[in-house]
């Protein structure tokens, strides 16, 4: 199936521990992102890379770092995990400059802090 | 004060009834605007974009954009059980630009 796939779908980790999400999309595209989604819905951009290349890096802390090793993977990985970082997180990608047409998001990471 | 502005309800309606759901916003530079439709746990997926002012039809959802107002709608006729999710407005100043997300209203149909 075409689409933009996450792993792991859940994850529960305990304060202090490292840990690492995986997206990867055969979509073709050359962009992707990650987005925070928060209890109350609340969808916001982290990062963004078009063909390996970061262009956006909104005020996220430096416990976050994502890697892209080529424009169809975007991995993220956070270390230090604090409770505030509990939240699903959605990866999506883009075909730059034809958006909104085909902008598709991944099924998210539920992430839970404990 | 946000960007963008949405009431996240919850909105509770009868099966068959009309649903408007609207967001505002402040930044003059956006120029798409997007709604999307994310089902419990699932991604969000594009439902429709208009670009600047003006109505757009898909079936039983109409997307409608105020720029002067800084205000958008999305209308849903006849709506179904099937249409309940949390519906999300975005915004964008150009295509490739970030998205900058609406918190989402959550909408149930009730049979």
């Amino acid at each position: 199936d075409t689409a933009v796939s996450q792993t792991p779908k859940y994850l529960v980790t305990q304060m202090g521990n490292d840990k690492s999400i995986k997206c990867e999309q055969n979509l073709g595209h050359d962009t992707m992102y990650w987005y925070k989604q928060d209890s109350k819905k609340f969808l916001k951009i982290m990062f963004s890379y078009n063909n390996k290349e970061l262009i956006i890096n909104e005020t996220v802390p430096n416990r976050f770092s994502p890697k892209s090793p080529d424009k169809a993977h975007l991995n993220l990985h956070i270390n230090s995990l604090e409770l505030g970082d509990s939240a699903v997180y959605f990866c999506a990608s883009s075909q730059y400059g034809t958006e909104p047409d085909g902008y598709t998001f991944g099924s998210g990471t539920r992430l839970t802090v404990v | 004060q946000k960007e963008v502005e949405q009431d996240p309800g919850p909105l509770s309606v009868p099966e068959g009834a009309i649903v408007s759901l609207n967001c505002t916003y402040s930044n003059s530079a956006f120029q798409y605007f997007m709604w999307y439709r994310q089902y419990s746990r699932k991604g969000p997926e594009l439902l429709m974009y208009t670009y600047s002012s003006g109505n757009k039809e898909d079936g039983r959802f109409t997307a409608q954009v105020d720029k002067s107002s800084k205000y958008i709608s999305l209308f849903i006729r006849d709506s179904q059980p099937s249409d309940s999710a949390t519906y999300l407005c975005a915004m964008s100043a150009t295509s490739g630009s970030r998205l900058t997300f609406g918190e989402g209203t959550q909408l149930t149909v009730n049979p």
